[in-house]
């Protein structure tokens, strides 16, 4: 069973184009994320959201823009793609209340690599 | 040493020897700290984790030691197998209600048959 799924797993395309990566979690899981991972491997949040409430927005442009339909997806959509934006982009997800016990633990799904030509 | 290309720190070990794999975490606040594994073209995966109010927690084969005086957390995997190559990386959640965790650059660690 795939706990964090995306899709798609490679996505190839011009500069401008309009592009969306979608998330599913099957976890039950109230927290979704999405990363950015550079070439360096160094791993950046982006976004979070918690029972469809953006959480965390850190500084990324507005070409960027989450949606969270409920608390099973998280989509990126992404606008005017520029050559920066090639990266691997990863989603996680977490339970933040779970019961007397929060968690901390983010599950990661197997990524999604964006080449921008 | 660093890896060219991906200016990652590296480690490389024999199997059957232990690793260890330092991190150096930055805020003072953080309360909570996690390991993550991951292989080549796969996404992190949990290893394990260790509160501040904790100096040392150990799992199967490996074993995480935080000192706080120094804010220093440090992986250890025991017997080192093929199967442990990978990148790993420290992440830190700086106490904040929004559950972020801070990922550090992460190492390298190769194993040598």
């Amino acid at each position: 069973d795939t706990a964090v799924s995306q899709t798609p797993k490679y996505l190839v395309t011009q500069m401008g184009n309009d592009k969306s990566i979608k998330c599913e979690q099957n976890l039950g899981h109230d927290t979704m994320y999405w990363y950015k991972q550079d070439s360096k491997k160094f791993l950046k949040i982006m976004f979070s959201y918690n029972n469809k409430e953006l959480i965390i927005n850190e500084t990324v442009p507005n070409r960027f823009s989450p949606k969270s339909p409920d608390k099973a997806h998280l989509n990126l959509h992404i606008n005017s793609l520029e050559l920066g934006d090639s990266a691997v982009y990863f989603c996680a997800s977490s339970s933040r209340d779970r019961g007397l016990v929060s968690s901390y633990e983010q599950y990661f799904g197997p990524g999604t690599r964006l080449t921008v030509t | 040493g660093e890896s060219v290309g991906l200016h990652l720190p590296t480690l490389s070990v024999q199997e059957g020897d232990n690793s260890i794999i330092n991190c150096a975490y930055s805020n003072s606040a953080s309360d909570y700290f996690i390991w993550y594994k991951q292989e080549s073209g796969k996404g992190p995966q949990f290893i394990i984790d260790i509160r501040s109010n904790m100096d040392k927690r150990q799992g199967q084969r490996v074993t995480v030691l935080l000192n706080k005086t120094v804010k220093h957390l440090s992986l250890q995997i025991a017997a080192t197998q093929p199967g442990d190559s990978a990148v790993y990386f420290c992440a830190e959640n700086s106490g904040g209600s929004n559950y972020k965790l801070t990922f550090g650059k992460g190492t390298l660690l190769t194993v040598n048959p």
